[in-house]
């Protein structure tokens, strides 16, 4: 059984450009979601999708915007980047509304903005 | 979302018992009680869950106070390897429950 991956690793971003971020489910999962953890910090929730609409939010500005694909891969889109949205950008994927279930984290993308 | 505390760090020794504990005061009675460890590099990892009874699986063991108002996560033998932090977090059946509200955690030190 395959994992969450994400890709890339680590990006470095100048202020004000786009970024796009991807990721791709655990088989069998059709639930993703987003998570920023600054350094030092707890991830904080970004927003969740589910057959490919969005069904949750966290307090984020709406230039963090997703999709979902119908093979259930994801990709996190940050507009117009601040030298705050400097974060590991973590993945989950898990069965939907499962709060029986755990979720499955990738290792993340380490975004740089300089 | 219900508020968990943890203690900010706790150290123990390689193959002795570690006892992390969680208070969780303002608990629900639908929410669950879930554990998340942060290895250093990694993305969290689910380590255990529960509602109301103890909870055994090959990671670790939850046990779960009889008011629901705290628990433990019990690492029976811990090894250089269970070094990481470790997230108690609480799960509920409303809209909230789509998400994982992590807090600060606590930074397990293992020694050899």
């Amino acid at each position: 059984e395959t994992g969450v991956t994400q890709s890339p690793t680590h990006l470095i971003k100048t202020r004000g450009q786009q970024v796009t971020l991807r990721c791709s489910s655990q088989s069998g999962h059709n639930t993703v979601s987003w998570y920023q953890q600054a350094l030092g910090q707890g991830p904080q929730f970004i927003f969740q999708y589910y057959r490919e609409e969005e069904n949750g939010r966290g307090n984020f500005p709406p230039r963090f915007s997703g999709l979902q694909f119908p093979n259930y891969s994801s990709e996190l889109n940050v507009n117009a980047l601040e030298l705050d949205d400097s974060a590991l950008y973590l993945c989950a994927s898990s069965f939907p509304g499962g709060v029986g279930y755990g979720y499955t984290f990738g290792s993340g993308t380490r975004l740089t903005v300089v | 979302d219900a508020k968990t505390t943890q203690p900010n760090s706790m150290e123990s020794n390689e193959e002795e018992p570690v006892h992390l504990p969680c208070n969780h005061s303002t608990i629900s009675g639908t929410d669950y009680i879930h554990w998340y460890r942060q290895l250093p590099s990694q993305g969290p990892e689910y380590v255990i869950h529960g509602l109301t009874s103890n909870v055994n699986n090959r990671m670790a063991s939850l046990a779960i106070a009889e008011d629901r108002k705290s628990s433990t996560l019990i690492l029976h033998r811990a090894t250089l390897r269970d070094a990481a932090v470790y997230y108690c977090i609480l799960r509920g059946r409303e809209t909230s429950g789509s998400r994982l509200t992590f807090g600060e955690g606590t930074q397990l030190t293992v020694n050899p």
